[in-house]
């Protein structure tokens, strides 16, 4: 099955700085790739998403890249701010005849002012 | 337009037991998943149901089943709990393609099984 590797575990940066989360993936069916961010005691929240047919998007502060040919997929937050702290995901799925999702292990990020 | 709903927000139960979690998704969105989410696992797909019917399921044993009823809402059930059990559990809706397509999660059930 599918295996998503996410690097790194913690990170912590200074408020203007940039931070970049990396993930790798294995199955090369997979064409859905989303980013959430999760708060202490929410759910995930959905940031950025990029489908397999477009190696890069971007949405203000935020930006995601993809390698299809390497399999990985990064997240790059500019001008991070405070209320940037929190956990991000990263996730890779497929729309073939069974769909799954499968979720890499977090990066707490924590942006210090 | 309210965000999606899960409840009960918290749970607390014995091993042995059976739990059944509800799910409200937005109001439009015919797609429903549930997650389990764990320190120790991570966030793992359950299932997914879309018009009444279980459209994909993760790797889960059978203990673990749901339903969705005709205007979406959606329940999960746990049978037979285990200590293994006790996890954030989380619903999120979508338009219609399911994990593959903007996903919109609740903010979960948190089950205690002791």
């Amino acid at each position: 099955g599918e295996n998503v590797e996410q690097h790194p575990s913690t990170l912590s940066v200074q408020e203007g700085d940039s931070a970049v989360i990396k993930c790798t993936y294995s199955d090369s069916a997979s064409n859905y790739f989303p980013w959430y961010k999760q708060e202490l005691g929410k759910g995930p929240q959905l940031i950025i998403d990029i489908r397999s047919n477009v190696g890069e998007k971007k949405d203000q502060r935020i930006a995601v890249t993809l390698n299809k040919t390497a399999k990985h997929f990064s997240l790059h937050i500019t001008e991070t701010q405070p209320e940037d702290s929190a956990v991000y995901f990263c996730a890779a799925s497929s729309s073939g005849g069974y769909q799954k999702v499968t979720f890499g292990t977090g990066t707490k990020l924590q942006v210090i002012p | 337009k309210a965000g999606v709903t899960q409840t009960p927000r918290y749970l607390i139960k014995t091993r042995g037991q059976q739990v059944t979690l509800s799910c409200s998704p937005i109001s439009g969105h015919r797609s429903v998943s549930w997650y389990q989410q764990t320190p120790g696992q991570g966030l793992q797909f359950l299932f997914e149901y879309f018009s009444e019917t279980q459209r994909n399921k993760g790797n889960f044993p059978g203990r673990f089943s749901g339903r969705q009823f005709s205007n979406s809402r959606s329940e999960m059930n746990v049978s037979t709990l285990e200590l293994g059990d006790s996890a954030l559990y989380l619903c999120a809706s979508s338009l219609e393609r399911g994990v593959t397509d903007t996903q919109y999660f609740g903010p979960g059930t948190r089950l205690t099984v002791l």
